[in-house]
Formats: C-alpha cells, structure tokens, sequence
C-alpha cells in the first residue's frame, strides 16, 4: 500500500530562520505526492504537490518540496518562516486502489516563534 | 476555495441516533471523498464516490454508509453513531474529471461530537 511517513509531531523554528518538515514515502510505481496546511478550526488547504519533472517543487504562500528519490522523502521548505506559518501540515500519497484517494501521515505542528 | 459546503458544521448527538453529514459542490466534479480526522491518525478514508450511485469503501468504513444521488450531493451517514465516531469530518473532491495527478480540494469540516 502507498504510505507516508511524518517523523516529527511538533517543529519550533523562529521567525526569519529556515523551516523543514519533514516527510517519507513508502510506494509502489511513481509517487504522487502532496503537502496540505490547516490552520485551526479551518480545512485543510493544498500547498504543492509533486507528479513528475523538477524535484524542487513551489508552491503557495512561499513553501517548496524537495523529492528525492534515492531518499524517498518529500520534505517541505520554507527559507524564512513566519508566525502566520504556525500550523498543521500534513503530508499525503495518492493511493490508487481507492478511487485516487489520499493517504495522509499522521501531520506535524509547526510553531513559529517570534 | 473550490466551491464545497458542508452541513451541518457542528453537531452534538447521542449515541445510537442516526446522523447524517451532507456535502455540496458546485463544480460538477465526479469524485468526492469522505475522511475522518482524529489526533495521532492524521486522515483516513471513509467512502468515496466516482459518479452518480457509484461508491465504494475506504479504509475506515464500518458504520458509515454513503449515498449520491446527484452529482452535486454526497451524503455520509451514521446509522448509530457511537462515541468512537466522534471525529472532524471532511468532504474532498477533485478538480478533474478523473486522474491519478488531480489535486483534492477539502471543505470546512463538520465536527461531530457523539455523547
């Protein structure tokens, strides 16, 4: 089955310095892969996702992904935080056995400290 | 915001009533999803559907049944709900007519709390 993996339950970063969180794969075929953020009492909003081409892949609000196959990681970047960054992130691979569903990692809560 | 309304957004029952959750889209897609989020677990699939009164099951689909009627409409139902059911409840569809690349868009969750 297509899994990933979030290793980390909290990430504290200060405002202005880099910020990564951090996710593994576990797939059979090509990974589809995608970064969602939810920030408190709100849905989950999609950030970037990788299919194919250009292992660095930019998305929303100033985040970018790193693929790397020899890894199988998908780690999510930011050069410079920001407080409005503290949230929930979660990390997903297409499953392709239940009409093209998700399947999520467990999340990792980002605060950001002024 | 991919035009997807949940109803209702909270909602607090008691154990062995029936509930169902409603979710509505505007974009004619023809996959909608039902998933569950509960701490330590992250998302997890409950039914979806890929068109017009055709469903399947996910991952965590005991004691959930689904229904589409219309493509617009996907409704989950609890046929007696027990406190495990207790969760944030979201609807996600896809911004395609079909596809293994397509990006799932979610709406705003209903939070259920079962007493």
């Amino acid at each position: 089955a297509q899994s990933v993996a979030q290793p980390e339950d909290q990430v504290n970063v200060a405002e202005g310095n880099p910020l990564t969180v951090k996710c593994t794969y576990s797939v059979s075929g090509n990974p589809y892969l995608f970064w969602y953020v939810q920030y408190p009492n709100r849905g989950l909003q999609f950030l970037l996702k990788y299919i194919t081409g250009d292992n660095l892949v930019k998305g929303s609000y100033g985040f970018e992904a790193e693929f790397n196959k020899s890894q199988t990681s998908f780690h999510l970047k930011k050069p410079s935080a920001l407080v409005s960054d503290s949230a929930l992130y979660f990390c997903a691979v297409r499953d392709g056995n239940s009409g093209y569903a998700l399947n999520f990692g467990k999340g990792t809560s980002l605060l950001v400290t002024p | 915001d991919a035009g997807i309304t949940q109803s209702p957004r909270h909602k607090v029952t008691e154990t062995g009533t029936p509930v169902t959750l409603r979710c509505h889209q505007t974009e004619n897609h023809r996959y909608m999803y039902w998933y569950r989020q509960d701490p330590g677990h992250g998302l997890r699939l409950i039914h979806y559907s890929y068109g017009v009164k055709d469903t399947d099951k996910g991952e965590v689909s005991d004691g959930y049944s689904v229904s589409r009627s219309k493509t617009e409409d996907f409704l989950l139902t609890l046929e007696s709900a027990t406190s495990s059911q207790t969760s944030v409840y979201f609807c996600a569809i896809s911004l395609r007519a079909s596809g293994s690349t397509d990006t799932q868009y979610f709406g705003p969750g209903t939070r259920l709390t079962v007493l």
